[in-house]
């Protein structure tokens, strides 16, 4: 059975922290990750990554895919007040376009 | 461009009793979803639909039905509402070609 898991499920650092959140799948036909950010309403678009070892970055975020060990991860440098949100991690299936999503991370970050 | 359009944005229906959700995208997407969102269990795939006139169960399709009348519009209906199906519900459509999803507002939906 596909499936996505995230750790950890919640977490809450300080501003000015930097944070890891880890992303794991197992896949039947894997196409791409994808990581949205989501506040109080729609998640929006962070990362679409298709290939091993090549790093995208957008500001204070950066998200990285290791298709050997089935995995990715979202850093987060220098936290502010307005990354607090769910952050959620999701694999596109090749064969009919199904995207599975896994739980989510809360991330709260206190001044 | 409006993106993703939901109707209602709120809903109370009580058990048994039957409604649609809309959605409509005018980005002229090929493939459309729904999602239902509850706490601690991320979004899940209830049915989507890859083009015009087809349609695929998701993850959690059972007392649900979905119709894609049109490239713009993906329905979503209960026909008989339960308390489990008390949850916020998200439509979402796709580019051609790409995979980056954009999502509706979204519909709270309680089942008493």
């Amino acid at each position: 059975e596909d499936k996505v898991v995230q750790s950890p499920l919640s977490l809450v650092v300080h501003e000015g922290d930097t944070v890891t959140l880890n992303c794991s799948y197992e896949v039947t036909n894997f196409r791409s990750l994808l990581w949205y950010k989501q506040e109080k309403k729609a998640p929006t678009f962070l990362f679409m990554l298709t290939s091993s070892g090549i790093e995208k970055k957008s500001g204070r975020l950066s998200s990285i895919l290791d298709k050997k060990e089935l995995f990715s991860i979202l850093n987060i440098t220098a936290t502010q007040t307005g990354d607090s949100a769910v952050y959620l991690c999701a694999v596109v299936e090749t064969s009919y376009d199904k995207v599975i999503f896994g739980p989510g991370t809360s991330l709260s970050v206190i001044p | 461009n409006a993106g993703v359009t939901q109707t209602p944005k709120f809903q109370v229906l009580k058990t048994g009793q039957s409604m649609t959700l809309q959605c409509a995208q005018d980005m002229n997407h090929n493939s459309m979803y729904w999602y239902r969102q509850d706490p601690g269990m991320g979004l899940r795939l209830i049915y989507y639909s890859a083009s015009e006139g087809t349609t695929d169960k998701g993850e959690v399709p059972n007392g649900y039905n979905v119709s894609r009348l049109n490239k713009r519009e993906f329905s979503l209906r209960l026909e008989s509402a339960a308390p489990s199906q008390t949850s916020v519900y998200f439509c979402a459509s796709t580019p051609p070609g790409r995979y980056t999803q954009y999502f509706g507002p979204g519909t709270r939906l309680t089942v008493l």
